[in-house]
């Protein structure tokens, strides 16, 4: 099946951690993003991707730290993991930087 | 910098009656994209607005572009069970997309 599909659903883990998520995409998308949802459902960049080159970095914390290893894969890994990155993390791809995205399922962590 | 404010941003009716949401932006925007959030789900691309007062339809769903290019709208007729989620709108400025607060529709068989 083509699409974006990341792993874990699902992260439990405690404050003071560090966790990555991982991205992959097969649609050939040369544009990849994560995204924030908080609880309120409001959707954030955090980062954008182009052909495995940092397009787009939000005001995001340094804890933060996406990597690239080929336009299909974007993983971000976050250290020291705080109450407050509790949130459910999207990734997704796009032919282009202002064509339509397409999501993962997403990855909800949850930090106690 | 850009900025973009939905309305409202929650909204029950009952199976049968209309609903319309809205996307003002500060800004002239180069286009506007529009998605769907079921509960529980991702985010999935409705359509993609380009030219000054465009209007697309798609079944029940009728989406326009303002002729300023400032604003937006998305409007369900006849809302059915299935069109319950979060709408968000996503205009694109400066090559780079972003959302609205989203509208969470509720809809009462």
């Amino acid at each position: 099946d083509t699409a974006v599909s990341q792993t874990p659903k699902y992260l439990v883990t405690q404050m003071g951690n560090d966790k990555s998520i991982k991205c992959e995409q097969n649609l050939g998308h040369d544009t990849m993003y994560w995204y924030k949802q908080d609880s309120k459902k409001f959707l954030k960049i955090m980062f954008s991707y182009n052909n495995k080159e940092l397009i787009i970095n939000e005001t995001v914390p340094n804890r933060f730290s996406p990597k690239s290893p080929d336009k299909a894969h974007l993983n971000l890994h976050i250290n020291s993991l705080e109450l407050g990155d509790s949130a459910v993390y999207f990734c997704a791809s796009s032919p282009t930087s202002n064509s339509p995205l397409h999501f993962g399922n997403g990855t909800r962590l949850t930090v106690t | 910098g850009q900025q973009v404010m939905q309305i409202p941003q929650y909204q029950h009716v009952q199976e049968g009656e209309d609903f319309t949401t809205y996307c003002n932006s500060s800004t002239t925007l180069s286009n506007i994209q529009w998605y769907k959030q079921r509960p529980g789900g991702h985010p999935v691309f409705l359509i993609q607005l380009v030219k000054s007062g465009e209007v697309k339809k798609q079944k029940r769903l009728t989406f326009q572009f303002g002729e300023a290019k400032k604003n937006s709208s998305l409007h369900i007729t006849a809302t059915q069970t299935t069109d319950v989620g979060t709408y968000f709108c996503a205009p694109s400025n400066t090559g780079k997309l972003i959302f609205g607060q989203g509208t969470t529709l509720q809809v009462k068989p």
